[in-house]
């Protein structure tokens, strides 16, 4: 149980292009998703908090109209990178807090995002 | 501020035992959690305390002592499978985690 899935797991795009990512809680509702990046050899760093239904709260120093998420139902959140620039390359992951135990956050796979 | 203090990077041979140390500075808590990110994937739970003590699962343990603000994850007999980043993350008042920036860990054979 617990499955979060992730899509696409990697993406090259053109600059100056929108690229969408999607999060999706397999076999749970997801009231809240978190969405992280991530550089190589770093620790995650929070970008937004996801609830469904109602706006993201983002991080501070993160520009809500480049990162745009939406969370349209308890299964799924989107992620878009809008206006893709060579410093939005990183690898993005989702995760998903469980509706039971000890509150932890369950992730998708990752996304591997490459902006020429 | 919130901080989360982890070794960089540790080496230990296979069939061994290795201590990641954790310690933790955070408004409120709420937990702590450990995850274990191999390279170029998302991380994976391993583990979580919210109480003094020790939680055995299997090979992995972790410890926690909330009035040092401090905790250990130990791995007992390592594989080589073992080698990735374990990822120290500390929940605060406002049940944000906080986490730390990774130990990356090294089994030789």
């Amino acid at each position: 149980g617990a499955v979060v899935s992730q899509h696409p797991s990697r993406v090259i795009c053109k600059s100056g292009t929108s690229v969408k990512i999607e999060c999706r809680s397999l076999d749970f509702q997801a009231t809240t998703m978190f969405w992280y990046r991530q550089f190589p050899k770093k620790s995650l760093m929070l970008m937004a908090t996801s609830n469904e239904g109602s706006k993201a709260t983002y991080e501070q120093g993160v520009e809500k109209d480049k990162f745009l998420i939406n969370h349209a139902s308890l299964t799924l959140s989107t992620l878009t990178v809008t206006s893709a620039h060579p410093e939005d390359s990183s690898f993005y992951i989702c995760s998903a807090r469980g509706t039971s135990g000890p509150d932890t956050q369950y992730f998708g796979p990752g996304t591997r995002l490459t902006v020429l | 501020g919130q901080n989360i203090d982890q070794p960089t990077e540790m080496t230990a041979t296979e069939g061994a035992i290795v201590q990641i140390n954790c310690t933790y500075q955070t408004s409120g808590f709420n937990g702590l959690f450990w995850y274990q990110q191999h390279a170029g994937e998302a991380p994976t739970f391993l583990s979580y305390n919210v109480l003094d003590g020790l939680e055995e699962k299997g090979r992995f343990s972790s410890f926690l002592s909330r009035s040092k603000g401090y905790s250990y994850l130990l791995l007992k007999e390592l594989q080589m499978k073992d080698s990735a980043s374990y990822l120290c993350a500390a929940k605060d008042s406002n049940y944000q985690l906080i986490w730390g920036a990774g130990t990356k860990l090294i089994i030789k054979p």
